[in-house]
């Protein structure tokens, strides 16, 4: 039973490379749901999605944009990363309603 | 904007010892949600309060929502190193429960 599974769980970047965050759940959830977790600020809500095919920005979406793939995942995507976007991203999900069940999260250090 | 305030920061007590973790908003709540991490890993849902007065209770762990809605605590009864992590507490302030807004959480060690 593996619930969220995140990958990869280690990053590092140099300032302006590109990558791809990715979630699957085997929940068989409708939402889900990208966090960034830094010092101090606690979890910030990236983007969601309430359903497969809709997506949805949260308190800090710039500079980043999702897919909801289908129902089972929702992939976060760097275009330009930058040395503010390191910190540790959180995927969730849950059926409906606020995030229940979370990913184990990935690290990523942009220099 | 809501704003949930955390306190204490961190907490550090003996085992056997009980403790108080207190969340509380800037606005009235329409859900307050606890969820425990630990160092590494991601959250783990705990419990969810909606009513004023409301009061629920899983284990040794009591969370509480005042009658105004707007500071919840968790209590945690004879602590064990199990207890041990990072208690955040997240609300949804306009009920957009999908839009959670979450604490700067309270870290919690328990000595043996």
């Amino acid at each position: 039973n593996a619930g969220v599974t995140q990958t990869p769980k280690f990053q590092v970047l140099k300032t302006g490379q590109s990558m791809t965050l990715q979630c699957a759940q085997d929940m068989n959830h409708n939402s889900m749901y990208w966090y960034r977790q830094d010092p101090g600020m606690g979890l910030r809500l990236i983007y969601y999605s309430a359903s497969e095919g809709t997506t949805d920005k949260g308190e800090v979406p710039n500079g980043y944009n999702v897919s909801r793939l289908n129902k089972r995942e929702f992939s976060l995507r760097l275009e330009s990363a930058a040395p503010s976007q390191t910190s540790v991203y959180f995927c969730a999900s849950s059926e409906l309603g606020p995030p229940l069940h979370f990913g184990n999260g990935t690290r990523l250090t942009v220099t | 904007s809501q704003e949930l305030e955390q306190s204490p920061q961190s907490l550090i007590v003996q085992e056997g010892k009980n403790l108080t973790i207190n969340c509380t908003s800037s606005k009235t709540l329409y859900g307050l949600y606890w969820y425990k991490q630990k160092y590494g890993e991601g959250l783990i849902f705990l419990m969810m309060l909606q009513k004023g007065g409301e009061e629920k209770s899983h284990e040794k762990i009591t969370a509480k929502l005042d009658e105004k809605k707007q500071q919840s605590s968790l209590h945690i009864t004879a602590s064990q190193p199990s207890h041990a992590g990072i208690y955040l507490c997240g609300a949804d302030g306009d009920g957009a429960t999908n839009k959670l807004i979450f604490g700067t959480g309270t870290l919690l060690a328990v000595q043996p």
